[in-house]
């Protein structure tokens, strides 16, 4: 099992909603990362868990909050977001990087996430 | 200099054609040099990968060349189809336990028939 499984596919909220976006992966994987994608951009990282720790944030607004509750999971939980949130966000995972592993990361085909 | 600087932004190939897209950074201590290919309404996929101890690598149809002194890498596509049609990123890693991925801006590859 070689996939990283992301739900919703779609999400559409207002700005005062809550929302969530979960993320699921069965490699194994120490490793998990949310991305955020605008059209014909590069993805950006958001934030990073190793080992079920928040190890990187990349100055990310508040209004995006994530969790990690076990090694296989990784979600994203919305509030207050605002329309220029608007995007693809991108699940990943990877093994730690070791001489053996490179890295690679595994991406999930994303939610698309419109804020009216 | 933490860049990547990816070009062409966009390429038109003929089918048969050979697509080459470049990428330059200046980061040193990037010890991780992948491509993800990416079509429209999914994530990126890893293509091919290289380490900076190698040269070229080769799997099928894609080709990447590493330069290390010229601090250039390049992916080669022979023999393009209509399939390959999608968005190309390549990216470098931080060496050691650095995770991120910085990532070139895309380049839009589009296979003509």
């Amino acid at each position: 099992d070689t996939e990283v499984t992301q739900t919703p596919k779609h999400l559409v909220m207002g700005m005062t909603n809550k929302k969530s976006l979960k993320c699921e992966q069965h490699m194994g994987h120490r490793a998990m990362y949310w991305y955020k994608q605008k059209a014909k951009k590069p993805p950006e990282l958001m934030f990073v868990y190793s080992y079920e720790k928040l190890s990187i944030n990349e100055s990310v607004p508040s209004r995006f909050s994530p969790e990690c509750p076990n090694s296989s999971l990784l979600n994203l939980h919305l509030h207050a977001l605002q329309p220029e949130d608007s995007a693809l966000y991108l699940c990943a995972s990877s093994f730690r990087d070791t001489p053996t592993n490179t890295g690679e990361l595994f991406f999930g085909e994303g939610s698309r996430l419109t804020v009216l | 200099q933490q860049q990547v600087k990816q070009s062409p932004q966009s390429l038109i190939v003929q089918k048969g054609g050979i697509s080459i897209i470049n990428c330059a950074y200046e980061n040193t201590a990037f010890d991780y040099f992948p491509w993800y290919q990416q079509f429209p309404g999914k994530g990126p996929a890893l293509l091919i990968a290289i380490r900076p101890d190698v040269s070229e690598k080769k799997e099928g149809r894609f080709t990447i060349s590493f330069n290390k002194s010229a601090k250039q890498f390049s992916l080669h596509i022979m023999d393009s189809q209509p399939g390959d049609s999608a968005t190309y990123f390549c990216a470098a890693k931080g060496g050691g336990s650095n995770y991120k991925l910085t990532f070139g801006k895309g380049t839009l590859l589009t296979v003509n028939p």
